[in-house]
């Protein structure tokens, strides 16, 4: 079964620090990867896709197949990315089937 | 974006008792939408999956008997959490695949359900 890790339940960095959100996942396979922000009394939506290769709001996240990472960065953090981040994972075929991780609140501090 | 609505947004009622909770997609058509249970300060976890005109996949551990998913058309499923038990409390969230949108999930704004 998949399986998404996100260690960090808390992460806080300064205005214009870099910060990195990390996600491990498990799945004996080529899975898609997600990462989803929930901004406070907002709804889940999607940041970026690892197959996109996208930039979006300034994040980037690599997909790291030997170490079955996928983190989220951003070399200069801004308080409105103040949020819930979900890194999910999607195997192929699934329909887009999401497995979620547990989760990063990442406070930018003025 | 595509937009996913629930109803209600929050609810409240006594043990024994069924909830039902809709989840629209209001502007786009939806053959596949998820529904999801949310602990406090805990992740999303998948329960199961709703296939318009057919039965709902359920996940493992997901009693089909207790959550009744019901697909009926392409904007609307329905989840119906019966004989609430106070356990059953959770905050409830849908969402709605667009085929469109590179399948894309949208993810509706959740319910809240407490169960006395």
């Amino acid at each position: 079964a998949q399986r998404v890790t996100q260690p960090e339940k808390l992460l806080s960095v300064f205005k214009g620090a870099p910060v990195e959100l990390k996600c491990n996942y498990s799945y004996s396979g080529s899975p898609e990867l997600f990462w989803y922000v929930q901004y406070s009394r907002q709804r889940l939506q999607l940041l970026l896709r690892h197959i996109s290769r996208e930039s979006i709001k300034g994040f980037t996240a690599d997909l790291n197949k030997g170490e079955t990472s996928f983190h989220l960065k951003k070399p200069f953090a801004q308080e409105e990315d103040s949020a819930m981040y979900y890194c999910a994972l999607s195997p192929p075929g699934s329909a887009r089937q999401l497995t979620f991780g547990s989760g990063t609140q990442l406070t930018v501090l003025p | 974006g595509a937009v996913v609505s629930q109803h209600p947004s929050r609810v409240i009622c006594k043990s024994g008792t069924s909830v039902k909770i809709e989840c629209r997609s209001l502007d786009f058509q939806a053959t596949t939408m998820f529904w999801y249970r949310q602990f406090p300060k805990q992740s999303l976890m998948l329960m199961a999956t709703s296939n318009e005109g057919s039965k709902a996949t359920y996940e493992q551990g997901v009693e089909k008997d207790k959550f009744l998913i019901n697909h009926a058309s392409l904007t609307l499923s329905t989840l119906t959490v019966t004989s609430a038990h106070p356990e059953d409390s959770s905050f409830y969230i849908c969402s709605a695949r667009d085929m469109s949108s590179y399948n894309e999930q949208f993810f509706g704004p959740g319910t809240r359900l407490t169960v006395l």
